[in-house]
């Protein structure tokens, strides 16, 4: 089955804790991204990446890294969580369009939602 | 001003009614828009993609106004498996999405 699969699906952490959020898609999709998902905010992407190796920043990547080191792979890293981090995060990918603007379709994981105490 | 507007409802409409949305983008360098259904905080699913000359699937219209910026979503024959929140998501050229905040649709029996 084609699928986006993030882990955890629910975490509660505290501040300055460390943590990996990671998403794998099995549709050998060169772009995937990140984006969280605030109540009066709607979705915000966090990072992008256009193949392995290549990765941007997207509208709100502070307090964020991420790496593509494989093409099914892009864990989203939070170094030093901080409460206004809690929210929840979708992974998404897609196969990557031309540069005058893409119509394919993302496909998002499940969700993994992160309270940050 | 947020990049992309979308009047948050809800909408509540009686099954069987015709409903529409619009979305408004302020970059004028936007290329592609799109329609994704989310439902309660579940992940968002492509519902429809926009196209200059409008595009239609089924009971659902999308249209692209260029001029004045802005895309809409006409839903006929309101199903109580409409109910969804749905977002406008405006594509620039570059690898960037940006999502409106959403319109809440409930459709009532």
């Amino acid at each position: 089955e084609a699928q986006v699969t993030q882990n955890p699906r629910y975490l509660i952490t505290v501040t300055g804790k460390k943590l990996t959020v990671t998403c794998s898609q099995n549709m050998n999709h060169e772009y995937m991204s990140w984006y969280r998902q605030d109540p009066g905010l709607g979705l915000r992407q966090i990072y992008y990446s256009m193949n392995v190796e290549v990765t941007d920043k997207g509208d709100v990547p502070e307090g964020y890294k991420v790496s593509r080191k494989e093409k099914r792979n892009f864990p989203l890293i939070l170094e030093s969580p901080s409460p206004n981090q809690t929210s929840l995060y979708f992974c998404a990918s897609s196969t990557r369009g031309t540069s005058g603007g893409s119509y394919n379709e993302q496909f998002f994981g499940p969700g993994t939602r992160l309270t940050v105490l | 001003r947020k990049e992309v507007e979308q009047d948050p409802g809800p909408f509540n409409v009686p099954e069987g009614a015709t409903v529409a949305f619009n979305c408004t983008y302020s970059n004028s360098a936007s290329q592609s828009f799109f329609w994704y259904r989310q439902d309660c905080r579940k992940e968002p699913k492509l519902l429809m993609s926009v196209y200059s000359s409008g595009n239609e699937d089924g009971r659902f219209t999308a249209q692209l106004n260029r001029a004045s910026q802005y895309i809409s979503l006409l839903i006929r024959d309101s199903k109580l498996s409409d109910s969804a929140t749905y977002l406008c998501v405006a594509n620039s050229g570059t690898y960037k999405y940006i999502f409106g905040t959403g319109t809440r649709l409930k459709v009532l029996a």
